[in-house]
């Protein structure tokens, strides 16, 4: 059963912790994202990474980091730079960076109090 | 500075109705204009997709109306149904091996019975 798989669906933190957010996908996808949804702004790009061993800074990447040592894998992790943490985060891939389907998972809520 | 303009922010349908959702770009790169289909708490999903050489795009239920020259295009759900209720995102795409899609920030489309 191909797909992305996001993990966990539910993360609640403290203020000032550093969190990581997993994303792993089985399509054999080149290129992989990660989006933030706030409510009423849409999707907006965080990091995105169009091979392994490399990525690059989207909008909105200020407090983020992301690495992405294996194929299928590209966690984000949001440090406590980040001033609003709060929000529903997505992860996709694509057959390669560029292509305009985009496969997402079930995203991760993350509330930081 | 938003390159893609979606209207309206909420709609409400009845059933059997058509619903209609705007959206507006400015840059001229775009090879792809995708509109993607979000249900509560579940990832986006690719609905339908149309280049801009091309006017009408149709599949099902699920019509894309492109004016090149306006720079516009829209979205109609015929015969809008309880199940097509969610959030629609249209997205313009930058191809290539930098690009990346720009998303619209979402119509909540709610279908009445």
């Amino acid at each position: 059963d191909g797909g992305i798989t996001q993990s966990p669906k539910y993360l609640f933190r403290k203020e000032g912790q550093n969190v990581t957010l997993s994303c792993e996908q089985n399509l054999n996808h080149d290129a992989m994202y990660w989006y933030r949804q706030d409510p009423g702004q849409g999707l907006r790009l965080i990091y995105y990474s169009q091979i392994v061993n490399d990525f690059q800074k989207g909008d909105i990447a200020e407090g983020y980091s992301v690495s992405r040592e294996k194929k299928e894998s590209f966690p984000l992790t949001v440090t406590s730079a980040q001033k609003n943490p709060t929000a529903f985060y997505l992860c996709a891939s694509s057959r390669r960076q560029g292509a305009y389907e985009q496969y997402f998972g079930p995203g991760t809520r993350l509330t930081v109090t | 500075q938003q390159q893609v303009k979606q209207s309206p922010q909420s709609l409400i349908v009845q059933k059997g109705g058509i619903s209609i959702i705007n959206c507006a770009y400015e840059n001229t790169a775009f090879d792809y204009f995708p509109w993607y289909q979000q249900f509560p708490g579940k990832g986006p999903a690719l609905l339908i997709a149309i280049r801009p050489d091309v006017s009408e795009k149709k599949e099902g239920r699920f019509t894309i109306s492109f004016n090149k020259s306006a720079k516009q295009f829209s979205l109609h759900i015929m015969d809008s149904q309880p199940g097509d209720s969610a959030t629609y995102f249209c997205a313009g795409n930058y191809g290539g091996s930098q690009g990346n899609l720009i998303f619209g920030k979402g119509t909540k489309l709610s279908v009445k019975p």
